[in-house]
């Protein structure tokens, strides 16, 4: 059964700042990747998904993340943070049918942004 | 695009109670899932289906818990009866086969 985990519970990271998120997988084909993010009271908006191809994918608000299959391993990054940046961030891992059996989540990071 | 739609968006209720909670998915979706997160557990599958038809049901905690989907355009989750246990935030999404789309969710509250 494939697994997702992102090892920081929290972050905090100044506005304006870089920012790295990370998340290793465990699965035994080649995954379906994703990353979502969560604001307080929302649901989940998904930002980019890795499905084969360039192992740098962009994203939607100025985020992108690289897949390092020999890592297991799809680190979330932005050169430059927000303050509305500030939320839950999760990686998923999806199945050979690319998430049509359901996603695995990982606990997710807590972003905080300083001014 | 409505995106998908859930309701009620909160739920509160007393242990033992039965309750509904609602989804409509994005038109033309042919997946749709439940999960329910909560802090201990994070995100977690409860259910899915495939042209209304559910697929894989192995993640409901109990039989209080059960699913439907009469049509392309709605289906229900319902716990009969609560329990404090029950308390989380429930998800619907919806697919067409690779990555989601979620709703706002529906928090419940079983006291």
């Amino acid at each position: 059964a494939q697994s997702v985990t992102q090892p920081d519970i929290h972050i905090t990271v100044s506005e304006g700042a870089s920012l790295e998120l990370r998340c290793n997988y465990s699965y035994g084909a080649t995954p379906y990747l994703f990353w979502y993010v969560q604001s307080p009271g929302q649901g989940l908006q998904l930002l980019l998904k890795y499905f084969s191809g360039d192992t740098l994918v962009q994203g939607i608000k100025g985020f992108e993340a690289e897949f390092k299959r020999s890592q297991s391993s799809f680190n979330l990054r932005k050169p430059s943070v927000h303050w509305s940046d500030a939320a839950e961030y999760f990686c998923a891992v999806g199945d050979e049918g690319g998430g049509a059996d359901g996603l695995t989540f990982g606990k997710g990071t807590h972003l905080i942004i300083q001014p | 695009d409505a995106g998908v739609i859930q309701s009620p968006r909160h739920e509160v209720t007393e242990m033992g109670q039965e309750v509904t909670l609602r989804c409509k998915p994005i038109s033309g979706h042919d997946y749709l899932f439940w999960y329910r997160q909560t802090m201990m557990r994070g995100l977690e599958l409860l259910i899915y289906f495939n042209n209304n038809v559910p697929i894989d049901d192995s993640g409901m905690p109990e039989d209080r818990f059960s699913a439907k989907m009469p049509n392309a355009s709605f289906s229900t989750l319902k716990i009969q009866p609560s329990e404090p246990r029950d308390s989380a935030v429930y998800f619907c999404a919806s697919s067409l086969g690779q990555a989601h789309f979620f709703g706002p969710g529906t928090r419940l509250t079983v006291l």
